[in-house]
């Protein structure tokens, strides 16, 4: 099991470009979720997806679109980045409470953004 | 407001030593707290989860505490190795669905 894993690792973009940030699970986790991480800051929900078809927004949404293509992805796309969305990205996901493992978070490695 | 606040920011400790950690929380309606090491330019990987009726939970050195009546979790780290060099971070989840708090975490240098 490759667990949580989002491409890319690093990313530079100018202001006003777009970008999307990939992120796919191979545990069948119902609940997939995008948080930017800052320094001297806990990490902050973006969106998240409770199931395949449906996604909500999180804390600090604005800026950010997401689609979950299906229950493995669950892209995030700028599309318009702005330097205050400098940060890293983590996707992370879990299964069902109740069963085996349900209540644990996994998370990605990790995307380094920088919007010059 | 939902807060998670923890405690100290960062601390250095020498090889062996043990150290403890704490989190303080005012997440409500409470549904679990969990702790998660992060290290440098990693995702972070979870080390305990506990719910409201559990006072502490052990995974290897790293114990967790929590009293939910005063709203305050630690966690405990025995005979510290260079490894445990990281950040520790404490998440509060509310009643209301997936919906996390996480702290600000500490940040642990282990010196041999």
């Amino acid at each position: 099991n490759a667990g949580v894993t989002q491409t890319p690792k690093f990313q530079v973009l100018k202001t006003g470009q777009s970008m999307t940030l990939q992120c796919a699970q191979d545990m069948n986790h119902n609940s997939m979720y995008w948080y930017r991480q800052d320094p001297g800051m806990g990490l902050r929900l973006i969106y998240y997806s409770a199931s395949e078809g449906t996604t909500d927004k999180g804390e600090v949404p604005n800026g950010y679109n997401v689609s979950r293509l299906n229950k493995r992805e669950f892209s995030l796309r700028l599309e318009s980045a702005a330097p205050s969305q400098t940060s890293v990205y983590f996707c992370a996901s879990s299964g069902i409470p109740g069963q085996r493992s349900g209540n644990t978070i996994y998370f990605g490695e990790g995307s380094w953004l920088t919007v010059v | 407001k939902n807060q998670v606040e923890q405690s100290p920011q960062s601390l250095i400790i020498l090889e062996g030593k043990n150290c403890t950690l704490q989190c303080n929380y005012t997440v409500s309606p409470f549904s679990n707290l969990r702790w998660y090491k992060q290290d440098t330019g990693r995702g972070p990987v979870s080390l305990t989860i506990m719910t409201f009726s559990e006072n502490t939970k052990s995974n290897g050195r790293y114990t967790a505490t929590l009293d939910a009546d005063t709203k305050q979790s630690s966690l405990h780290i025995t005979a510290s190795q260079l490894s445990d060099s990281a950040s520790y971070i404490c998440v509060v989840t509310r009643n209301a669905g997936n919906m996390l708090t996480f702290g600000g975490g500490t940040r642990l240098m282990v010196k041999p």
